[in-house]
């Protein structure tokens, strides 16, 4: 079946320090996305990338689509406490109707 | 004046009751979903609607049936309920479906417990 792998599933960091979350596809991805899920709470929506080496930068995260469009990472610069949460990729592969989840990186942040 | 919302929060049944969960969105979206997230966080789309009309199914067992009556609405009816169908399961839309724009508003979420 269709997959989106995630690694690592659990990061834990001290604050101020970098988390990097990747994510691979064995097939081309038209896009990927990245949700943020908070303790609790429920995926919210923090970016798209369409385009093939295309990097997007929210102040401390920046995202990157790998050129064969097949990975992506997001990394955060110098964590917070408020970064805690499961950070899921979400990518559609090939022509599927479906945007496929990976299993998502729960970050930890120890203050 | 939320966006996407769904009741109960919290449903708490015997095995072999049925249980409906409704979801409601106020964003003028054409597209609504409903995704399970088991005890492991992993999300997994079961179905997606399409202005009423079913165009995601999968590989649910028939006890789920939804019903949208209208776009706005999407509901998940649970028939003869397992102990495996605990989860939380959330109801989504999005304003495009395709490559382009189809960014998730997910609901709070309905978590499901079956004793």
């Amino acid at each position: 079946g269709q997959q989106v792998m995630q690694i690592p599933q659990y990061q834990h960091v001290q604050e101020g320090e970098d988390f990097t979350t990747y994510c691979n596809s064995s097939t081309t991805l038209s896009n990927i996305q990245w949700y943020k899920q908070r303790p609790g709470g429920h995926p919210v929506f923090l970016i798209q990338l369409v385009k093939s080496g295309e990097v997007k930068k929210q102040k401390r995260l920046t995202f990157q689509f790998g050129e064969a469009k097949k990975n992506s990472s997001l990394h955060i610069t110098a964590t917070q406490t408020t970064d805690v949460g499961t950070y899921f990729c979400a990518g559609r592969q090939g022509g599927s109707e479906k945007l496929v989840f990976g299993k998502g990186t729960k970050l930890t942040v120890n203050p | 004046d939320t966006a996407v919302s769904q009741t109960p929060k919290y449903l708490v049944t015997q095995m072999g009751n049925d249980k409906s969960i409704k979801c409601e969105q106020n964003l003028g979206h054409d597209t609504m979903y409903w995704y399970k997230q088991d005890s492991k966080k992993f999300l997994k789309i079961m179905f997606s609607y399409n202005n009423k009309e079913l165009i995601i199914n999968e590989t649910v067992p028939n006890r789920f049936s939804p019903k949208s009556p209208d776009k706005a609405h999407l509901n998940l009816h649970i028939n003869s309920l397992e102990l495996g169908d605990s989860a939380v399961y959330f109801c989504a839309s999005t304003p495009e479906r395709g490559v382009i724009n189809e960014k998730l508003f997910f609901g709070s979420g309905t978590q499901l417990s079956v004793l």
